[in-house]
């Protein structure tokens, strides 16, 4: 089993709607989790945190289930800029100082006018 | 301020030739990360250096990928030789410390080996 998983899409949704993208990890004592945007041919760039009370950035949504190991980030109202390939990011190392932290093959998304 | 700066930005070389990748963090980052990102997948960590030390290199391929970080700020990466699987994005990030896990990554340096 990878270290963490993602449905690589494509996901092609409609301009407005809501999208949701799920990503499990296999260490269950992995401690932090992230969402990274990638561009096409840019470099990652953090999205957002997700904390185990879950959290919210505007539009954007992501929650942390432990127990079945899974990570989610829900867009809602998508714009033509969502488009772009979404990596869900596991720390599958200890906090304080010995992080290490694995990507996803990531999810492309398309929103389509 | 300033990103993470690489270069050269793209590379094209022949099979079992060398070549050399270099990266300037942000300025005040303590913690230096490359990456290789082949077409299709997520970045792969290859190399994690803490100031100028080594604090994880497990992924690092040793027979033919080398880097260093002299000083505690830019670093190269170096391969020699090249195989053709070695085509892909290396991605050079920098986080200020290495209990913070923001990573800002450089635009990358895309390479070719034919």
């Amino acid at each position: 089993r990878k270290e963490v998983e993602q449905d690589p899409g494509p996901f092609n949704v409609p301009e407005g709607a809501t999208v949701a993208f799920n990503c499990t990890y296999s260490n269950s004592a992995s401690q932090s989790f992230f969402w990274y945007r990638q561009d096409c041919r840019k470099e990652p760039k953090l999205l957002m945190s997700v904390y185990s009370s879950g959290n919210e950035d505007g539009r954007f949504t992501a929650q942390l289930n432990r127990a079945s190991q899974y990570i989610s980030l829900l867009i809602r109202d998508s714009k033509l800029s969502d488009s772009a390939t979404y990596l869900c990011v596991v720390n599958i190392g200890s906090n304080f100082g010995n992080e290490k932290l694995t990507f996803g093959t990531g999810t492309r998304l398309t929103i389509i006018p | 301020e300033a990103g993470v700066a690489q270069s050269p930005r793209y590379k094209i070389i022949e099979k079992r030739q060398s070549v050399a990748f270099w990266c300037n963090p942000i300025s005040g980052h303590a913690t230096l990360y490359w990456y290789q990102q082949i077409l299709g997948q997520g970045p792969k960590l290859l190399i994690q250096f803490q100031n100028n030390g080594v604090v994880d290199d497990s992924q690092l391929p040793k027979d033919r990928f080398s880097a260093e970080r002299l000083k505690g700020v830019d670093s190269t990466l170096k391969i020699q030789p090249a195989k053709l699987e070695d085509s892909a994005v290396y991605l050079c990030a920098s986080s200020r410390l290495r209990g913070q896990e923001t990573q800002y990554f450089g635009p990358g340096t895309r390479l070719l080996v034919l």
